[in-house]
């Protein structure tokens, strides 16, 4: 089973501020088969970037995602209010299972 | 749109069991591989079980495996998940979770319900 690492555990920004969240895999993720998703309390997950680097329909551009491998990145170039939310990084090329990191909490400065 | 609506979640003890259901609409619901994926207090995602567009393939994660039981009616859009033998690690919301697209390949959770809570306690 691969162990996704997500790092930090939470960040402290300001609406406007760039947000940097890492997730680290304990074996190569095939195909870069790695998404990320968004936690707002008291709603379902949103899928944000999958295969790494693609936005899902409907999603600003405002997010990116790179990387390959074993390390993964997700990138809000500008904080707006509603990003303030918990962030998932998940593999779904070696499965099952597929995995989830246990997650980065973005929460107001 | 796409809508999954979960149901039958609620308070059991340990040892007891629940169906879950997921129902449907605004979509082939027959077209897609289809998910459970849990919610844990304190702990994050965790995916439970995978099922096939015609039920051929169903996975489990190691937890779960003799305990649940996922499975689909294509006929009436819904999706199932029975869990017997419930533990108190198996309390969190559950998640009827969609494949992001129904071509052949790898793809992702692209469409989720808003949840069904289960609780497990004496």
């Amino acid at each position: 089973e691969i162990v996704l690492t997500q790092s930090p555990g939470s960040l402290s920004l300001s609406p406007g501020e760039r947000a940097t969240l890492t997730c680290r895999a304990s074996e190569l993720v095939f195909g870069n088969y790695l998404a990320w998703y968004q936690l707002r309390p008291g709603q379902s997950p949103r899928l944000l970037i999958y295969g790494a680097s693609s936005r899902a329909t409907g999603i600003p551009d405002r997010f990116s995602g790179s990387g390959s491998g074993t390390d993964f990145t997700l990138t809000i170039s500008r904080l707006e209010a509603e990003d303030f939310a918990v962030y998932y990084c998940q593999q779904y090329g070696s499965t099952p299972p597929q995995t989830f990191g246990q997650g980065t909490k973005v929460e107001f400065k | 749109q796409v809508q999954l609506v979960e149901s039958g979640g609620g308070l059991v003890e340990p040892g007891g069991s629940l169906r879950l259901s997921c129902t449907a609409s605004g979509f082939s619901f027959s077209n897609f591989y289809m998910n459970w994926v849990r919610q844990i207090p304190g702990k994050g995602l965790e995916w439970v079980s995978y099922i096939s567009i015609s039920s051929a393939t169903r996975h489990y994660r190691d937890s779960v495996k003799g305990r649940f039981i996922i499975s689909r009616d294509n006929a009436k859009n819904s999706l199932f998940l029975e869990m017997t033998n419930l533990r108190v690690e198996d309390t969190g919301i559950y998640y009827c979770a969609r494949d992001y697209s129904d071509t052949s390949g790898y793809w992702p959770l692209g469409n989720w319900g808003p949840g069904t809570l289960v609780t497990v306690s004496s």
